[in-house]
């Protein structure tokens, strides 16, 4: 079945470590997405990538990374810039835009991140 | 500003009655429209979406949605609520150069 898996589920971070969030899909999709969810304030965008090798900054993207070396991988990485990360992550993909019908978004089951 | 909202962060409603969920958006030519649920600890799963055509769309679980152009609205409804529809609802817009702009999602309550 085509889909897409984030892992893992539940991640403790302690503070100052680096970790590293996977998101993998195959269902041939180009563009791939990271949101985090805090509660009662929806969705946020922190790093979006439309083709391989190449991603831009969402609205939140200070205090984390990402890297897309092959079309079905885009990971992010939170960093130990990033003060508050104790968050639900969602990592989504879709079909690329314009002029191509209305593709929506596939998204993964999350991952719940904990400063501990 | 590009924009959703979602102007009710809580619905509650009986189970057996009709349920509306709001939706209202302020995005530049002619968007595409979804809504999406999400339930505890899990990904956001679609609902249904408005492309182009009639202005009622109907989607998974019984679920329906009424675009209005005049009032950029795309509130999703359901005749008779059940409790397992109990969740975060979502709606979203993708505008013409691929972005989407979610809303701040509304917890619906479905009490038996």
């Amino acid at each position: 079945d085509g889909g897409i898996t984030q892992s893992p589920k539940y991640l403790f971070r302690k503070e100052g470590q680096n970790v590293t969030l996977s998101c993998e899909q195959n269902l041939n999709h180009d563009a791939m997405y990271w949101y985090r969810q805090d509660p009662g304030q929806g969705l946020r965008l922190i790093y979006y990538s439309q083709i391989v090798n190449d991603f831009q900054k969402g609205d939140i993207a200070e205090g984390y990374s990402v890297s897309r070396e092959k079309k079905e991988s885009f990971p992010l990485t939170v960093t130990s810039a990033q003060k508050n990360p104790t968050a639900f992550y969602l990592c989504a993909s879709s079909l690329p835009g314009q002029g191509r019908g209305g593709y929506g978004y596939t998204f993964g089951s999350g991952t719940r991140l904990t400063v501990v | 500003a590009q924009s959703v909202a979602q102007p009710e962060d809580q619905v509650n409603v009986a189970e057996g009655n009709p349920l509306t969920v709001k939706c209202t958006y302020s995005v530049s030519g002619n968007p595409y429209l979804f809504w999406y649920v999400q339930y505890p600890n899990r990904g956001l799963q679609f609902l249904l979406k408005y492309i182009t055509g009639d202005n009622l769309v109907k989607g998974s679980y019984g679920f329906e949605a009424e675009f209005n152009k005049s009032q950029t609205s795309f509130h999703l409804k359901k005749p008779s609520a059940l409790v397992s529809d109990s969740a975060l609802y979502f709606c979203a817009v993708r505008d013409n150069f691929n972005k989407f702009y979610f809303g701040s999602g509304t917890k619906l309550n479905v009490k038996p």
